[in-house]
């Protein structure tokens, strides 16, 4: 069954500092894959996506994922957090036949430090 | 701002009670998805709907039931509340069914006493 990994649950980082977030999928076919962030209270927004070509995307607020098929991993990157980045944060992957929904891994929560 | 909106915000039920959410599309999206996120988890999958019709479901029984219409709106409806439907319900609508990227809405929050 297809699936995705968030192996970190919390993520702590001071301001300024970089940011790796960390994503795994399983599926059999090309994924077509997102990071969503989700601040407290709020819907979900689109950070980024991959589908295909440059396996580095780039997405708003300065963030950055890069897609490796070999490792099955799709991880979020930010060179200099800033303290409005904390939130939580969800990767997904498309799957299912006509309806083409999204499976979204557990999430992993940030908190950023002053 | 995606466009989409949903309404209420906040809601409490009682156990066995029904409850209806809605939901309005971002215009000229004829797809629309509902997903329910329990504290501390991801979004889990319930159902699509494309031009009207049930499109897709994922583990959620049938209680959980849901319309489109034509002018972009869409409800999902929930009988026989029980306590672990407490959760936040979110909706996704897009461009086309065979389109990839969903656009979610701020949610409902329903607490089930």
């Amino acid at each position: 069954a297809q699936s995705v990994t968030q192996p970190d649950i919390h993520i702590t980082v001071s301001e300024g500092a970089s940011l790796e977030l960390r994503c795994n999928y399983s599926y059999g076919a090309t994924p077509y894959l997102f990071w969503y962030v989700q601040s407290p209270g709020q819907g979900l927004q689109l950070l980024l996506k991959y589908f295909s070509g440059d396996t580095l995307v780039q997405g708003i607020k300065g963030f950055e994922a890069e897609f490796k098929r070999s490792q099955s991993s799709f991880n979020l990157r930010k060179p200099s957090v800033h303290w409005s980045d904390a939130a939580e944060y969800f990767c997904a992957v498309v799957t299912g036949g006509s309806a083409r929904q999204l499976t979204f891994g557990s999430g992993t929560q940030l908190t950023v430090l002053p | 701002e995606t466009g989409v909106t949903q309404s209420p915000t906040h809601l409490i039920k009682t156990r066995g009670q029904q409850v209806t959410l809605r939901c309005s599309s971002q215009s000229g999206h004829n797809t629309v998805s509902w997903y329910q996120q329990a504290l501390g988890q991801g979004p889990q999958f319930i159902f699509q709907y494309y031009r009207e019709e049930e499109n897709g479901r994922g583990n959620f029984p049938p209680r959980f039931s849901g319309l489109q219409f034509p002018n972009y709106s869409s409800e999902l409806n929930v009988n026989a509340l029980e306590l672990d439907d407490s959760a936040l319900y979110l909706c996704a609508s897009k461009r086309d069914r065979g389109q990839e990227t969903q656009y979610f809405g701020p949610g409902t929050r329903l607490l089930v006493l």
